[in-house]
């Protein structure tokens, strides 16, 4: 079975300095990871994907994740944390070998509370 | 470009009862997928359905089951409710399926009384 393990349920950031968000997780054969990002009312939103290919991610936002196979992590991260970036941070994966994402689906782990401060 | 649409947006049921949520797809998507979201267990998948067929199952009970119509609106049905079942359930569609971009609608809060 996959999974996903987000450390942290808060992370606390002051405006304009870097933020990261964690992300570790357990798959059979090679990953497809995700962050997706949850704003009050108004639902969930893709931010960025790895599939294969540059350890680095850019997404949306200035958003960036560093997939790091030994560490089975794939942490979020921007270099200046904006108020307006305060949201609910999931990551997720599925099973990349299998058509459709794999037997498991796509698992979600238990998201993280970002709050920048002004 | 119009988004994913669920309905209805709120729902209150009994115990016992069955439930039929509905999710319409940006057009042109053929992968739509359910999430059950519980403060408690976070945000779950239930399955995904790709040109009418199931692709894709979590971990749940029979109770819960799904379908895809031909143009990739999907219904999902929960049969029994239990007071567990209250949840938010959020509808995703993507145009390749789970493991590429999905966008996802506002979603279905179901109250089990």
């Amino acid at each position: 079975a996959q999974s996903v393990a987000q450390p942290e349920d808060q992370v606390n950031v002051a405006e304009g300095n870097p933020l990261t968000v964690k992300c570790t997780y357990s798959v059979s054969g090679n990953p497809y990871l995700f962050w997706y990002v949850q704003y009050p009312n108004r639902g969930l939103q893709f931010l960025l994907k790895y599939i294969t290919g540059d350890n680095l991610v850019k997404g949306s936002y200035g958003f960036e994740a560093e997939f790091n196979k030994s560490q089975t992590s794939f942490h979020l991260k921007k270099p200046s944390a904006l108020v307006s970036d305060s949201a609910l941070y999931f990551c997720a994966v599925s099973q990349r070998d299998k058509a459709g994402g794999g037997a498991d689906g796509l698992t979600f782990g238990k998201g993280t509370h970002l709050i920048i401060q002004p | 470009k119009a988004g994913v649409t669920q309905t209805p947006r709120y729902l209150i049921k009994t115990r016992g009862q069955q439930v039929t949520l509905s999710c319409s797809p940006i057009s042109g998507h053929r992968s739509v997928s359910w999430y059950q979201q519980t403060p408690g267990q976070g945000l779950q998948f239930l399955f995904e359905y790709f040109s009418e067929t199931q692709r894709n199952k979590g971990n749940f009970p029979g109770r819960f089951s799904g379908r895809q119509f031909s143009n990739s609106r999907s219904e999902m049905n929960v049969s029994t409710l239990e007071l567990g079942d209250s949840a938010l359930y959020l509808c995703a569609s993507s145009f390749f399926g789970i493991s590429y971009e999905q966008y996802f609608g506002p979603g279905t809060r179901l109250t089990v009384t």
